[in-house]
């Protein structure tokens, strides 16, 4: 039961432009949702997070949006850079936080 | 920065041999996990632990696993029996605090398990 997600296994985008990731989830008691970014032969590294109280988060170039009507939220990257070059996981919790689901994960290959 | 770490990197055992992958949390955290990936799959949740009992466990987590805190620092998985389908790589995770309180997880980087 697949309850977060990513349905562009990969994405390539020219440096400095926007790179959109998605991700859609199924259930509405999440309420905690988290982008992590992955290297080869590295664990994930928490990158940006949001609660289900907001709609929008920013860190630097790196922007979470929660659209909780459509259970989906999505990490834009601007401007992107050839050191964006990962794997993106979203994932999510309910407030137990006691299990985070993950989606498969979108490969970005950011272009010099 | 504080570091979730994780040994050894790499394990190869044979089948039906038991294992034990470690991993020391960050020191002030209170939520452990343990997460599976297998090549080219999505990562999965294994077993949450917190106040040295499990939290919640997915149905991989049967009883050929199990967690322990056998001291104040390290948080180890154990497997036993291991088959061919048990090679993945295994990640450890630790988190501040839990229930009620949105803080993200930080992931060691990982044990790769080879079955063989």
């Amino acid at each position: 039961d697949q309850q977060v997600k990513q349905n562009s296994p990969s994405l390539s985008v020219q440096e400095g432009r926007i790179s959109i990731l998605n991700c859609d989830y199924t259930n509405s008691m999440f309420d905690y949702f988290l982008w992590y970014k992955k290297y080869p032969a590295e664990g994930p590294t928490f990158l940006i997070s949001i609660s289900s109280i907001k709609d929008k988060n920013e860190d630097g170039r790196f922007t979470v949006f929660l659209n909780k009507s459509a259970k989906h939220l999505s990490l834009h990257i601007v401007p992107s850079q050839p050191g964006d070059s990962a794997v993106y996981f979203c994932a999510a919790s309910s407030n137990t936080g006691n299990q985070f689901y993950f989606g498969t994960g979108t490969s970005l290959t950011v272009i010099p | 920065e504080p570091e979730v770490t994780q040994t050894p990197s790499h394990q190869v055992t044979q089948m039906g041999q038991e294992v034990i992958l470690r991993c020391v949390p960050i020191s002030n955290h209170l939520y452990f996990y343990w997460y599976r990936q297998i090549l080219g799959q999505k990562v999965e949740f294994l077993v949450s632990f917190y106040n040295n009992e499990i939290s919640e466990k997915s149905e991989i987590f049967d009883d050929q696993f199990s967690v322990e805190r056998p001291d104040g620092s390290n948080f180890t998985l154990k497997i036993r029996s291991t088959k061919l389908e048990d090679s993945a790589m295994y990640f450890c995770a630790s988190r501040l605090q839990g229930a009620g309180v949105n803080q993200p997880q930080h992931f060691g980087d990982g044990t790769r398990l080879s079955i063989l």
